[in-house]
């Protein structure tokens, strides 16, 4: 696609669910971005990929929060045990490489936690 | 305290009108800057982007970084209903757009007929 695809575009899931959220980069791009962007709030930086790397994880709030990106393309963020702090929207950037070219951003998974 | 601080408004303006946004910072060691716009329900994209202090216009938008004062800003002339939209600031210390931002709360903005 042209662009960065982000699925489910809406999530709703039950306190103590576990739920897995998807991002695929545009083709080619080496670096990709995971944020969570509560309501009102910019979005906040959670973890980075280079390939398969994952660089930083550094704003991964817990331990409930894993992603992962296993062939170098997409990437998976995973997150257990569902909080109601949990819902947000959750946002995808890549980009070709790191540092000095522009990243992507796709339109986010909406996550409700009931 | 937030590091990066930004009015979250609303601001709302008349098509036509001169827009200010603006945002401080607290860490010394943010060196990029940059202006996304984020519409309803979509994702940020990048409208500015600067390195260090200075200024950069781009069409109907310009940036400002003032480092000695860590304050930025950005301007839109002859705003239009299609400007409507959140505006989020965002700065880096190592990296440019493509590195881990640290971004403000965003200013909503609306431009009224």
């Amino acid at each position: 696609g042209a662009g960065v695809s982000q699925s489910p575009r809406y999530k709703v899931a039950k306190r103590g669910q576990d739920v897995a959220l998807r991002c695929d980069p545009i083709s080619g791009h080496v670096s990709l971005f995971w944020y969570q962007q509560a309501l009102g709030q910019g979005p906040e930086f959670l973890t980075y990929f280079q390939n398969e790397a994952q660089l930083d994880k550094s704003g991964l709030p817990s331990d409930r929060f894993f992603a992962e990106r296993p062939e170098g393309s997409v990437s998976t963020l995973k997150i257990q045990r569902t909080q109601q702090e949990d819902s947000a929207v959750y946002l995808c950037a890549s980009s070709l490489t790191y540092g000095n070219t522009e990243a992507f951003f796709g339109q986010g998974t909406r996550l409700t936690v009931v | 305290q937030k590091e990066v601080e930004q009015d979250p408004g609303p601001l709302s303006v008349p098509e036509g009108a001169i827009v200010s946004l603006n945002c401080t910072y607290s860490n010394s060691a943010f060196q990029y800057f940059m202006w996304y716009r984020q519409y309803s329900r979509k994702g940020p994209e990048l409208l500015m982007y600067t390195y260090s202090s200075g200024n950069k216009e781009d069409g109907r938008f310009t940036a400002q970084v003032d480092k000695s004062s860590k304050y930025i800003s950005l301007f839109i002339r002859d705003s239009q209903p299609s400007d409507s939209a959140t505006y989020l600031c965002a700065m880096s210390s190592v990296g440019g757009t493509a590195s881990k931002l640290t971004f403000g709360t965003g200013t909503r903005l609306q431009v009224t007929l």
